[in-house]
């Protein structure tokens, strides 16, 4: 079993739809963890880290994370087609550590 | 502008040769790591480091070499003791002001490696 599990879609839905983005996890001393967003042929760009759990939101985006059931999600409000890439969700066992652990993506497409 | 620089964005090594991937920041970041990605699997960390002249290995350094001789400056070299060196390598960095302070990595926009 992986350490986090992302479901790697393809997931289409129409402009300005909310979408949701979710990635499970095994390892409980996960403390810190991130969502990237890369498109095709570059590399990931950060959108948004947490630490612990807890709800953070930032203009379209907001990131979930429940420890108690070692699940994190992305929502997108308001989806455009520019919001169309691979998302990756990153995680690691304390702030600051080095060694942050993946989900292998999902790959989102928004639907003009 | 700040950023991370990879070079070259393709590359194409032949059996038996060793290959260096270029990754220079400006963004005065001390930590600087290297990440293979292929197709349905997570970044996976090479090779990192959190200060000049000194780097650890990652979950897959064997076949990898890298050296940190400036700040700057973290190149990666695929050796011929690679045997699977096709796919996606990306570079990051971040501020690491101690074990318990390092801010979230920033990565570059890759090198694509493929073998003739």
């Amino acid at each position: 079993q992986k350490e986090v599990e992302q479901d790697p879609g393809p997931l289409s839905v129409p402009e300005g739809a909310i979408v949701s983005l979710n990635c499970t996890y095994s390892n409980s001393a996960f403390q810190y963890f991130m969502w990237y967003r890369q498109y095709s042929r570059k590399g990931p760009e950060l959108l948004m880290y947490t630490y612990s759990s807890g709800n953070k939101e930032d203009g379209r985006f907001t990131a979930q994370v429940d420890k108690s059931s070692k699940y994190i999600s992305l929502f997108i409000r308001d989806s455009q087609p520019s919001d169309s890439a691979t998302y990756l969700c990153a995680m690691s066992l304390y702030f600051g550590n080095e060694k942050l652990t993946f989900g292998t993506g999902t790959r989102l497409t928004i639907i003009p | 502008d700040g950023g991370i620089t990879q070079s070259p964005k393709y590359l194409f090594r032949k059996e038996g040769q060793n290959v260096t991937l270029s990754c220079e920041q400006n963004l005065n970041h001390d930590a600087m790591y290297w990440y293979r990605q292929d197709p349905g699997q997570g970044l996976r960390l090479i090779y990192y480091s959190q200060i000049v002249n000194d780097f650890q290995k990652g979950d897959i350094a064997e076949g990898y070499s890298v050296s940190r001789e400036k700040k700057e400056s973290f190149p990666l070299t695929v050796t011929s003791a690679q045997k699977n060196p096709t796919a996606f390598y990306l570079c990051a960095s971040s501020m690491s002001e101690g074990q318990y302070s390092n801010q979230p990595q920033h990565f570059g926009d890759g090198t694509r490696l493929s073998i003739l």
